[in-house]
């Protein structure tokens, strides 16, 4: 059974940049969800995606978008990168919508994004 | 928004010490989960609580889902050295699909 795995691990942009962050779910796993980590902190939830569609977003403005793919794989994009963008982010994928107990998550290693 | 307010936010100790952790919340959860990230990894899943109340073992850990839900522990009993890495509290809000996470204990053993 494959994990998730994340790519690419390291990336540097420069600001204003657009960026496509990609995620391959565990095996049997239908719905992924995107997190961002800044440097000592916690993970922020940014959204999340079932059957294709955003099943959920934090606080995070429009120019944060995704996908999701048929075989469940995901990108995460964001246009017109700000210093602040840089951060792990982080894909995690799990079984069914969301919305009922979370059974934990699976994670991926992350993309770390330094955005200069 | 909801924050979890996770403590103490480092530790140091010797091995074969016991440790206690929490994460406290102004808001109401009906989840509680915890996790550890180890250095350029994601977070794994170390125990999940479902019921206010409810006491999880998870061989040398256990947890507690708060009788308020509003608030939860982990203990690590006889700390080894591979405990060393970063502690997460996570609580999920009734009827959202998100997580939110508390800023972390950092946990160091020294041999």
């Amino acid at each position: 059974e494959t994990g998730v795995t994340q790519s690419p691990t390291h990336l540097i942009k420069t600001r204003g940049q657009q960026v496509t962050l990609r995620c391959s779910s565990q095996s049997g796993h239908n719905t992924v969800s995107w997190y961002q980590q800044a440097l000592g902190q916690g993970p922020q939830f940014i959204f999340q995606y079932y059957r294709e569609e955003e099943n959920g977003r934090g606080n995070f403005p429009p120019r944060f978008s995704g996908l999701q793919f048929p075989n469940y794989s995901s990108e995460l994009n964001v246009n017109a990168l700000e210093l602040d963008d840089s951060a792990l982010y982080l894909c995690a994928s799990s079984v069914g919508q969301g919305r009922g107990p979370n059974r934990g998550y699976t994670f991926g290693s992350g993309t770390r994004l330094t955005v200069v | 928004g909801q924050q979890l307010n996770q403590s103490p936010q480092s530790m140091f100790i010797q091995e074969g010490e016991d440790v206690s952790m929490n994460c406290t919340s102004s808001s109401i959860f009906n989840t509680w989960l915890w996790y550890k990230q180890d250095p350029g990894e994601g977070p794994v899943l170390l125990i999940a609580l479902y019921k206010a109340g409810e006491l999880t073992s998870n061989g040398r850990l256990t947890a507690q889902f708060g009788i308020t839900r509003k608030d939860s522990f982990l203990n690590i009993s006889a700390s080894i050295p591979s405990d060393v890495g970063i502690y997460f509290c996570a609580g999920q809000p009734g009827g959202s699909e998100k997580l939110v996470f508390g800023k972390g204990t950092k946990l160091t053993v020294n041999p």
